[in-house]
């Protein structure tokens, strides 16, 4: 079966830096996505690796080892804002998105 | 109105009634889906239309039934559903189904509630 593992919950104070991390077993590897969702709220688009490395985008980064399945997504400088969940996708052979149940981040001040 | 819409935002329903829940995207895309999202699990992918065509319809239940009339608009009837359906249900859409790095973009969801 296929299979997205993110931690369930994590806690990080205002001004530090947190990675979330995500290992996934799936059928085929076309991508990997983050996305944040705020409580009540849509999710919306962070970042896409499908290469290997470290892609950079202000305060969020994220990175990608195919050959471990593996991903994180760094988040620097924190705010109170960034308290939400951060759900990590792959869409895999059949160019389908395989989601993982999300992270919830709770920032302290 | 910009993005993606869906209504209604809320939504109670009994066993027997029928519904439909109608999302709209601005962004003028060529793929809609629909998800459900239920409490700590992961976002489950229900239907997909590319260019008006269904290509996915990942083994969910006849009692939801997709509409996609045209590429901005997609419809979700529903009809004899369970307390177990639910959820929140999100539509999406992106620029194009299949490869490429096509974020989807999502609309604020209908939360269902059937007694």
């Amino acid at each position: 079966g296929q299979n997205i593992d993110q931690p369930t919950e994590m806690t990080a104070t205002e001004g530090a830096i947190v990675q979330i991390n995500c290992t996934y077993q799936t059928s085929g590897f076309n991508g990997l996505f983050w996305y944040q969702q705020h409580a009540g709220e849509a999710p919306t688009f962070l970042s896409y690796n499908v290469l290997d490395g470290l892609e950079e985008k202000g305060r969020f980064s994220s990175f990608l080892s195919r050959s471990k399945g593996y991903s994180y997504l760094l988040l620097k400088e924190l705010q109170m804002k960034d308290s939400a969940s951060y759900l990590c996708a792959v869409r895999d052979s059949n160019y389908q998105l395989i989601w993982g149940a999300g992270t919830k981040l709770i920032i302290k001040p | 109105e910009t993005g993606v819409t869906q209504t209604p935002r809320h939504l109670v329903m009994g066993m027997t009634n029928k519904k439909s829940l109608k999302c709209e995207q601005h962004l003028g895309h060529n793929a809609m889906y629909w998800y459900k999202q239920s409490a700590k699990k992961p976002l489950e992918l229900m239907f997909v239309y590319n260019f008006k065509e269904q290509t996915e319809n990942n083994s969910v239940p006849s009692r939801f039934s997709p509409e996609c009339p045209n590429s901005s608009h997609l419809f979700l009837h529903l009809h004899t559903l369970q307390p177990e359906d639910s959820a929140l249900y999100l539509c999406a859409s992106s620029q194009q189904g299949g490869g490429g790095s096509y974020e989807q973009y999502f609309g604020p969801g209908t939360r269902l509630t059937v007694t």
